[in-house]
């Protein structure tokens, strides 16, 4: 299995809701990533987790909550986002300091 | 802070025209990578580069990492529809505290194939 998925594909949600992305792969990669990405630019990076401890944190504000329950999935908890927050959410896994595999993606809009 | 820089932001040829995109950084780096995304989709890994001067290829991409590991080019040689896109280079710090997790992406090329 060579493929990172994420659910779910789509997402719209108010200010005020509770969400969360998911995502898994079953590559024995020990490194997973968040990334967000507007239209037109790069990724972004967010959050990494490294032997599922998190190693980054890229000043990402609390709205955003990362987690990760084990090897090979990797949520992140979405609460009282801004409508500025609707990007595509990625999210990649690589052994360290290898090249990383994105999923497809999460399209979140906020209302 | 590191800053990978590339150009151009855009680049439209005529099928069967070779395409070059570059790529500069602020700070040496440990490794670069290169992506492609094709619209509408996710970055997909197509190479990662090491050594100082290192060249790869692959059938018609080949890729170059520059002897003070601080730039590198991906070139396509005669160009066809499939390589739609944007192609994003990705460069890690040579000496980051972040474990080597920590990849920075250029601003990335959007090529155009006009058949």
């Amino acid at each position: 299995d060579t493929e990172v998925t994420q659910t779910p594909k789509h997402l719209v949600m108010g200010m005020t809701n509770k969400k969360s992305l998911k995502c898994e792969q079953h590559m024995g990669h020990r490194a997973m990533y968040w990334y967000k990405q507007k239209a037109k630019k790069p990724p972004e990076l967010m959050f990494v987790y490294s032997y599922e401890k998190l190693s980054i944190n890229e000043s990402v504000p609390s709205r955003f909550s990362p987690e990760c329950p084990n090897s090979s999935l990797l949520n992140l908890h979405l609460h009282a986002l801004q409508p500025e927050d609707s990007a595509l959410y990625l999210c990649a896994s690589s052994q360290p300091l290898a090249g990383q595999f994105f999923g497809p993606g999460t399209r979140l809009t906020v209302l | 802070g590191q800053q990978v820089m590339q150009i151009p932001q855009y680049q439209h040829v005529q099928e069967g025209e070779d395409f070059t995109t570059y790529c500069n950084s602020s700070t040496t780096l440990s490794n670069i990578q290169w992506y492609k995304q094709r619209p509408g989709g996710h970055p997909v890994f197509l190479i990662q580069l090491v050594k100082s001067g290192e060249v790869k290829k692959q059938k018609r991409l080949t890729f170059q990492f520059g002897e003070a590991k601080k730039n590198s080019s991906l070139h396509i040689t005669a160009t066809q529809t499939t390589d739609v896109g944007t192609y994003f280079c990705a460069g890690r710090g040579g000496s980051d505290n972040t474990g080597g997790f920590k990849t920075i992406f250029g601003a990335g090329t959007r090529l155009f194939v006009k058949a």
